[in-house]
């Protein structure tokens, strides 16, 4: 079993609609949860990172975080074509604070 | 403020042939990260430096890799001999400090796409 798990996907959400990607985690004791959006041929770029059970919102993005559950997502409101990018989620372990990622999930938005 | 830096941005050369990647972090950022990230996966540490000092380096083949970080700025990461499996996009990161604390977040440079023939 891999630490972090995302769908590759690719997922594809017509423009205009809510786009939601998933992650899980392995590691139970995990306290730190990002999500980084990288487009092709680009570096990973930080969009939110969750602490906290329950959910976080920054403009059209919302993170959720079920510790219990063990799995973190991404919301994306109002997805527009430019949203288009593979979605990485990463988690950053308590014994060493080491960032564990996982393989992303590519996110297409139709037009 | 400036981001993190990487230069090349490309390198093609063939195997058994060294190659050296620079990145120069963000002003003030203590730990320097670098990275490998293979198409369609996540990125793998290779190692991490709080200022000069290499602290984490377990997953750096280090038969063939080296790293420095001179005056705990600007870092070198050097193949020699490259082999073909070694074709990957080389990151580098910078953080503030190896912590979990709030705001502690890793900030990516543009990366170095190397082929190795």
């Amino acid at each position: 079993q891999k630490e972090v798990e995302q769908n590759s996907g690719p997922l594809s959400v017509p423009e205009g609609a809510i786009a939601s990607l998933n992650c899980t985690y392995s590691d139970r004791g995990s306290q730190s949860f990002f999500w980084y959006r990288q487009y092709s041929g680009k570096s990973p770029e930080l969009i939110m990172f969750i602490y906290s059970n329950g959910d976080k919102e920054d403009g059209r993005f919302t993170a959720q975080l079920n510790k219990a559950s063990q799995y973190v997502s991404l919301l994306i409101r109002d997805s527009q074509p430019s949203d288009s990018a593979t979605y990485l989620c990463a988690v950053r372990k308590d014994s060493n604070y080491q960032l564990i990622w996982g393989a992303g999930t590519k996110l297409i938005i139709k037009p | 403020e400036a981001g993190v830096v990487q230069s090349p941005r490309y390198k093609i050369i063939e195997k058994k042939q060294p190659v050296a990647f620079w990145c120069n972090p963000i002003s003030g950022h203590n730990t320097l990260y670098w990275y490998r990230q293979n198409l369609g996966q996540g990125p793998e540490l290779l190692i991490r430096y709080e200022n000069e000092e290499a602290v984490d380096d377990s997953q750096l083949p280090k038969d063939r890799f080296s790293a420095e970080r001179l005056k705990g700025v600007d870092s070198t990461l050097k193949i020699q001999p490259a082999e073909l499996g070694d074709s990957a996009v080389y990151l580098c990161a910078s953080s503030l400090d190896w912590s979990g604390r709030v705001g502690n977040e890793q900030f990516f440079g543009p990366g170095t796409r190397l082929t190795v023939l």
